[in-house]
């Protein structure tokens, strides 16, 4: 079946610091990606809508200059949390939509860890 | 707005024993309504979408428009079946895959 791949899986890192999260199709072309994003037993958050060749779409109350987002290839989007703040610690995930058969498929998580 | 409501937070059930996972959602249009299932330490996993009816794992869902309930049941819960379960519902067209997430229940299945 099709595989999303999100790396790094954890990263922890300095405040003020910025790291970015890929997130990559492997067998399929995804002309829209999304990340979420999950804290501590809560559910997840749609974050932003990344969409190949043309700017994010972010969700109401989400930061664009906090969380660049960048899909500059149909297998490839990047999430980079700029100068990331311990309250930007979470766990983020990424979905493909493969357009052919209209399924989702998730990334396996990248925990992010701001100390 | 688009929401998911999973009542249940927690659900501890012994193998063998139904299990039923409430799920309710509001919508203006015409949702496609999901569940998910999330191993320990484990990426989310499709287990079932409205649209297509499938049954995996023995597990079954049906839409209630009436009702506007998509509630998850097995008729025998086992061990394995234990993890956390999310409802999930998504617009149609463009808007397809813009999931909202219900709170998640945890499944526990004694032996």
């Amino acid at each position: 079946g099709a595989v999303v791949s999100q790396h790094p899986s954890r990263v922890i890192c300095k405040s003020g610091t910025s790291v970015k999260i890929e997130c990559r199709s492997l067998d399929f072309q995804a002309t829209t990606m999304f990340w979420y994003r999950q804290f501590p037993k809560q559910s997840l958050m749609l974050m932003a809508t990344s969409n190949e060749g043309s700017k994010a779409t972010y969700e109401q109350g989400v930061e664009k200059d906090k969380f660049l987002i960048n899909h500059a290839s149909l297998t490839l989007s990047t999430l980079t949390v700029t100068s990331a703040h311990p309250e930007d610690s979470s766990f983020y995930i990424c979905s493909a939509r493969e357009e052919r058969y209209e399924k989702l498929f998730f990334g396996s998580g990248t925990q992010l860890s701001v100390l | 707005a688009q929401r998911v409501t999973q009542p249940e937070k927690l659900l501890s059930v012994f193998k063998g024993a139904p299990v039923e996972l409430k799920c309710n959602y509001s919508y203006s249009g015409s949702p496609e309504l999901f569940w998910y299932v999330q191993y320990s330490r484990q990426r989310l996993q499709l287990l079932l979408r409205h649209i297509s009816r499938e049954s995996i794992k023995g597990f079954t869902a049906d839409l209630n428009k009436g009702e506007t309930s998509f509630h998850l049941k097995k008729p025998f819960a086992q061990e394995e079946d234990s993890a956390m379960y999310y409802c999930a519902l998504s617009g149609g067209g463009t808007s397809y895959g813009k999931l909202t997430f219900g709170q998640g229940t945890i499944l526990t299945v004694h032996p």
